[in-house]
């Protein structure tokens, strides 16, 4: 059975980078394009980006292109996001969420969510 | 502000039926037929209830629909409940460049 399994919980630093990763399985990683959404405390789902696990290409929404990464390691099957020069609104539930192509507009699988606290 | 818009919260009775639309522009859900909509319980990782405007993925209750005309698509759920009580959040592929935009959500409750 498909499954996303995410990296546990984050406390940062403003201004530090954080890396959460997304390690898939029960499929064939490079076949389906990935992407994150995140939450903040109560509030909506906002989508960040996908990438493409087969080319390593990335989308990027305008609002985090300077400070996102994503990327992928296909021998583990595992994808990442790292964000970077965190503040204290990126605090927030980010999810990995599987799309069944390149033109798709939902996510059948989610990961299970990774909290992020930005604080000092 | 979100780029779809939701009601902020609808409500029902067990038994009843219920509808929450989503408007967006003809830059998504008036351009592509890739509407979807999730139901997400306190604590929990969004649930696929709806994808494709109006098809159901396996296992998902034949009490939810949906359906879209223009820019607004809609989510019904009939026969309601209490298990239904959850924020369901619709959205819609936009692109290339932007992808995926989402709804504010809507808070369901079940009388």
């Amino acid at each position: 059975q498909v499954q996303l399994v995410q990296s546990g919980a984050e406390v940062k630093e403003p201004g530090a980078s954080v890396k959460v990763s997304c390690s898939a399985s029960g499929y064939t990683f490079t076949a389906y394009y990935m992407h994150w959404v995140r939450q903040a405390p109560g509030q909506g789902l906002e989508w960040m980006g996908r990438i493409n696990p087969n080319s390593g290409g990335t989308n990027y929404a305008q609002k985090f292109q300077d400070r996102v990464t994503m990327t992928r390691d296909t021998s583990i099957s595992t994808a990442y996001m790292e964000l970077s020069r965190l503040r204290a609104d990126d605090t927030a539930v980010y999810y990995c969420a599987r799309a069944p192509s390149a033109v798709a507009g939902h996510g059948g699988y989610w990961g299970q969510g990774t909290l992020v606290t930005v604080s000092s | 502000q979100s780029a779809l818009t939701q009601p902020a919260s609808v409500s029902g009775s067990p038994g009843q039926s219920i509808t929450i639309s989503c408007t967006g522009t003809s830059s998504d859900v008036g351009s592509y037929n890739l509407v979807s909509w999730y139901q997400q319980h306190p604590g929990k990782a969004p649930k696929l209830m709806i994808y494709e405007a109006s098809k159901r993925p396996s296992g998902v209750s034949n009490r939810f629909s949906g359906s879209k005309s223009g820019n607004t698509a809609s989510l019904t759920i009939s026969g309601l409940q209490a298990e239904d009580e959850a924020d369901y959040y619709c959205c819609s592929y936009a692109g290339t460049t932007t992808n995926w935009v989402f709804g504010g959500g809507t808070k369901l409750t079940v009388l």
